[in-house]
């Protein structure tokens, strides 16, 4: 079975100083990986995957995040933060092969980002 | 939100009531998917579809119903038979069917409160 954990309810941080919310996952085969975040009262929006090919992965607002095949983690950082990327954010994963296609989605983890 | 549509924003609903959220998305995708959000729980599957009238159940698709007439559109009947409907709902689509690495684009969601 295909698994994704959050570890952190809640994450804080100065504005201005890196950030990272944590992703690890549990699976039989190798994964495809997604963030995505949520603003209050809205839908998800897509932040990047990684599918195959280089582990740093880039995308929107200025995230990334880099997969670990060794660690079986997904870590979703940004150098520097911003009061605006406060939100919900959701890590999902899928398997290549021997798996439901249908995403696993992590239970959230809420990033505050002090002024 | 991409070009997915979910109606209405608010709902509410008295207790023995079926009521029908809508889904709708000119993104020509062949899959959508229905999720229920609360509060620390992350996003939970309800149904999916993969084409045009063909659904499958998630992982709480009881008290729950849907249709899928349409490439365009995947209503959601929450019915009496749900214990605890209160919640946010939220639609999804994707490209492909059994495809892993699609992306999910997802509505702006459907916030149904039982009186």
């Amino acid at each position: 079975a295909q698994s994704v954990a959050q570890p952190e309810d809640q994450v804080n941080v100065a504005e201005g100083n890196p950030l990272t919310v944590k992703c690890t996952y549990s699976v039989s085969g190798n994964p495809y990986l997604f963030w995505y975040v949520q603003y209050p009262n809205r839908g998800l929006q897509f932040l990047l995957k990684y599918i195959t090919g280089d582990n740093l992965v880039k995308g929107s607002y200025g995230f990334e995040a880099e997969f670990n095949k060794s660690q079986t983690s997904f870590h979703l950082k940004k150098p520097s933060a911003l009061v605006s990327d406060s939100a919900l954010y959701f890590c999902a994963v899928r398997f290549s092969s021997g798996g439901s296609y249908i995403p696993t989605f992590g239970r959230g983890t809420s990033l505050i980002v002090h002024p | 939100d991409g070009g997915i549509t979910q109606s209405p924003k608010y709902l509410f609903r008295k207790e023995g009531q079926n009521v029908t959220l809508s889904c709708e998305q000119n993104l020509n995708h062949d899959a959508m998917y229905w999720y229920r959000q609360d509060p620390g729980q992350g996003l939970r599957l309800i149904y999916y579809s993969q084409i045009v009238n063909d659904f499958q159940k998630g992982d709480i698709a009881e008290g729950y119903s849907v249709s899928r007439e349409k490439k365009e559109s995947f209503p959601l009947t929450v019915t009496s038979a749900q214990k605890n409907p209160t919640a946010f709902y939220l639609c999804a689509s994707s490209i492909g069917r059994n495809t892993n690495t699609d992306t999910q684009y997802f509505g702006p969601g459907t916030r149904l409160t039982v009186l």
